[in-house]
């Protein structure tokens, strides 16, 4: 298995710039999340999906959105991006269930300029 | 909502000794709590869980303690190795239904001198 995977894995966007960063994994886990990691405040939930087609917005939801139109991939939009946004993020999946091991993909470092 | 916070943002040993990393919690109705391991340029990466109906759990070199009064967490690491330095980061989840919300804490860094 491959586990987790993200792309890119490097991204600099312009302000207002869209883009979608990609997420995709292959335990046919059903929950599937996205977290921005910034220095200093730990890691911090945006959207979450615990089925294909079902999504919710996390602690952070605010200029993002999410698909999980199957249940390999939850990609995460940026509609216009802020430098605010200026980020590290990881995606996460695990089976639903407690005491289920979540697990992070590589993350993907964005700087908005 | 409720926050998660660590006692000391890092932490150096010498290799060879026992490493403990602490948490504080804020939320009681947190029924479930997590360590994570991550290395630089990597994502977090589970280390060992805990039930709050449990009051300690052992892993391989690594021993989660709960304590529900004060509402602590720590993770003793025992003979620390260099491979052992890290951010680790504990994580809880609020109680009832199956959804899986966690929520972080900022981290602590931890240094192994050889």
């Amino acid at each position: 298995n491959a586990g987790v995977t993200q792309t890119p894995k490097f991204q600099v966007l312009k302000t207002g710039q869209s883009m979608t960063l990609q997420c995709a994994q292959d335990m046919n886990h059903e929950y599937m999340s996205w977290y921005r990691q910034d220095p200093g405040m730990g890691l911090r939930l945006i959207h979450y999906s615990v089925g294909a087609g079902i999504t919710d917005q996390g602690e952070v939801p605010n200029g993002y959105n999410v698909s999980r139109s199957t249940t390999e991939d939850f990609p995460l939009r940026l509609l216009s991006a802020a430098p605010s946004q200026t980020s590290v993020y990881f995606c996460a999946s695990r089976r639903t269930g407690l005491g289920a091991e979540q697990y992070f993909g590589p993350g993907t470092r964005l700087t908005v300029t | 909502g409720e926050s998660v916070g660590l006692h000391l943002p890092t932490l150096s040993v010498q290799e060879g000794d026992n490493s403990i990393i602490n948490c504080a919690y804020s939320n009681s109705a947190s029924d479930y709590f997590i360590w994570y391991k991550q290395e630089s340029g990597k994502g977090p990466q589970f280390i060992i869980d805990i039930r709050s109906n449990m009051d300690k759990r052992q892993g391989q070199r690594v021993t989660v303690l709960l304590n529900k009064t004060v509402k602590h967490l720590s993770l003793q690491i025992a003979a620390t190795q260099p491979g052992d330095s890290a951010v680790y980061f504990c994580a809880e989840k609020g109680s009832g239904g199956s959804n899986y919300k966690l929520t972080f804490g900022k981290g602590t860094l931890l240094t192994v001198n050889p």
